[in-house]
């Protein structure tokens, strides 16, 4: 079965870091780019950030220079190591993969950041 | 980045109601655009990728047209299972960016 499960997610201080993992299994993701995207409570979904297979990264706006996204395909596993966290960037995050053609699927289930005092 | 927009951001449908939910991206994405759909404390599910084909095991009542910056996602006849958000989503550029989602409510 295709899956991917994220975690380390949990409450943090305001300017603290955090690192999820997103672990997949039933496939192999070293030749797939993989994404991390998050959504607020009770807001919309927002494209974090993704990493190809070459190993170039790119982010949104909102947490370029804040965030890393990482890969070790040994362990298939994607992380999204995150500093300077602030409390907007409280949300629940979920890793995807490509389908090819477009799209992506699987998901994993979310795990949920919270970012307060 | 591109921007994509999706209307209407909320919508009341009886079912068996026809749905049309639009999404504009801010430049042409020729047909790199996916709808998704949510239901409450779930993940995303693909409904529909390049902009018109349907994801495995998706209902054919859900169905996607556009290309370039006008998308539409239709639901020909709305189910109960079928009241939950909808997002569109723009693979064009490296950038990713979603829609703000729309929320199908029952009338």
């Amino acid at each position: 079965e295709v899956q991917l499960v994220e975690s380390g997610g949990g409450l943090i201080q305001p300017g603290g870091s955090l690192r999820l993992s997103c672990a997949a299994s039933g496939f192999t993701i070293g030749s797939k780019y993989m994404s991390w995207v998050r959504q607020a409570p009770g807001k919309g979904l927002e494209w974090v950030s993704v990493i190809y297979s070459g190993g170039s990264t790119y982010y949104a706006e909102s947490v370029k220079g804040r965030f890393t996204i990482s890969r070790d395909n040994t362990k298939n596993t994607v992380y999204l190591q995150m500093n300077s966290l602030r409390a907007e960037d409280t949300a629940v995050y979920y890793c995807a993969a490509p389908l090819s053609g477009g799209g992506f699927d699987p998901w994993g289930q979310g795990t949920l950041v919270t970012v307060s005092s | 980045d591109i921007q994509m927009t999706q209307s209407p951001s909320s919508l009341s449908a009886s079912v068996g109601d026809r749905v049309t939910i639009t999404c504009r991206a801010s430049q042409s994405i020729t047909n790199y655009l996916n709808w998704y759909q949510q239901k409450p404390g779930r993940a995303p599910k693909l409904l529909i990728y390049a902009a018109s084909s349907l994801h495995t095991g998706v209902p054919s009542r859900f169905s996607g047209s556009g290309s370039g910056t006008d998308f539409t996602l239709t639901i020909s006849s709305l189910q109960p299972e079928d009241f939950a958000a909808y997002y569109c989503q723009q693979t064009y550029s490296t950038v990713s960016t979603f829609g703000g989602g729309t929320k199908v409510e029952i009338k």
